[in-house]
């Protein structure tokens, strides 16, 4: 069975760092794209950031670009979003998506529970 | 990039159907056939209905289909049962650069 566990989310203040972790198991990890998308408080889905599955390609929405760096080791099959420069429009849920290309070409099939990071003081 | 635009709300009957459009620009939804529909339910997390426009993956009830015409993409429900009323999510791939963009969300309410 897939699953994504997210982790690592919580109250920061403005300006601050987080990083958020995904522990994915039930396929091999390393043959898969991952994704971040966030969803704010009763807002809608927001695509955040792509990474390929050898971590060679990596792409980012303009709003987090130059502040969130997307990463993974598939060793221990575990995508990551470290978040600096943390504002309050980056309050929201999180959740890492994976997209399996072979199959549900550019979807999303299966996510996580996801992660609130709230950015507060 | 802007959202794609979805009604914020539609509501049917059990039994009826309904469908929910999304309106994209030629940059993403005319130009890719790659609309993905999610639906979510209070507190869960997106779960993918359809995908390459019109295509459900294994599992997902054949009530639910896909169409798009232009820059517009549709959902549509048929059947209607009261499980199904949930948020619904369009998506569709943008290109390397913008990747991914999704619409605002459709709240469906089964009357």
């Amino acid at each position: 069975e897939v699953q994504l566990v997210e982790s690592g989310g919580g109250l920061v203040q403005p300006g601050g760092s987080l990083r958020l972790s995904c522990a994915a198991s039930g396929f091999t990890f390393s043959s898969y794209e991952m994704n971040w998308v966030r969803q704010a408080p009763g807002k809608g889905l927001e695509w955040v950031s792509y990474i390929s599955s050898s971590g060679s390609t990596i792409y980012y929405a303009d709003s987090v670009k130059g502040r969130f760096t997307i990463s993974r080791d598939n060793a221990k099959n575990s995508l990551y979003l470290q978040m600096n420069s943390l504002r309050a429009e980056d309050t929201a849920v999180y959740y890492c998506a994976r997209v399996d290309d072979a199959v549900v070409v550019a979807a999303f099939d299966y996510w996580g529970q996801g992660t609130l990071v709230t950015v507060s003081s | 990039q802007s959202a794609l635009t979805q009604p914020a709300s539609v509501s049917g009957s059990p039994g009826q159907s309904i469908t929910i459009s999304c309106t994209g620009t030629s940059s993403d939804v005319g130009s890719y056939n790659l609309v993905s529909w999610y639906q979510q339910h209070p507190g869960k997390a997106p779960k993918l209905m359809i995908y390459e426009v019109s295509k459900r993956p294994s599992g997902v009830s054949n009530r639910f289909s896909g169409s798009k015409s232009g820059n517009t993409a549709s959902l549509t429900i048929s059947g209607l049962q009261a499980e199904d009323e949930a948020d619904y999510y369009c998506c569709s791939y943008a290109g390397s650069s913008t990747n991914w963009v999704f619409g605002g969300g459709t709240k469906l309410t089964v009357l």
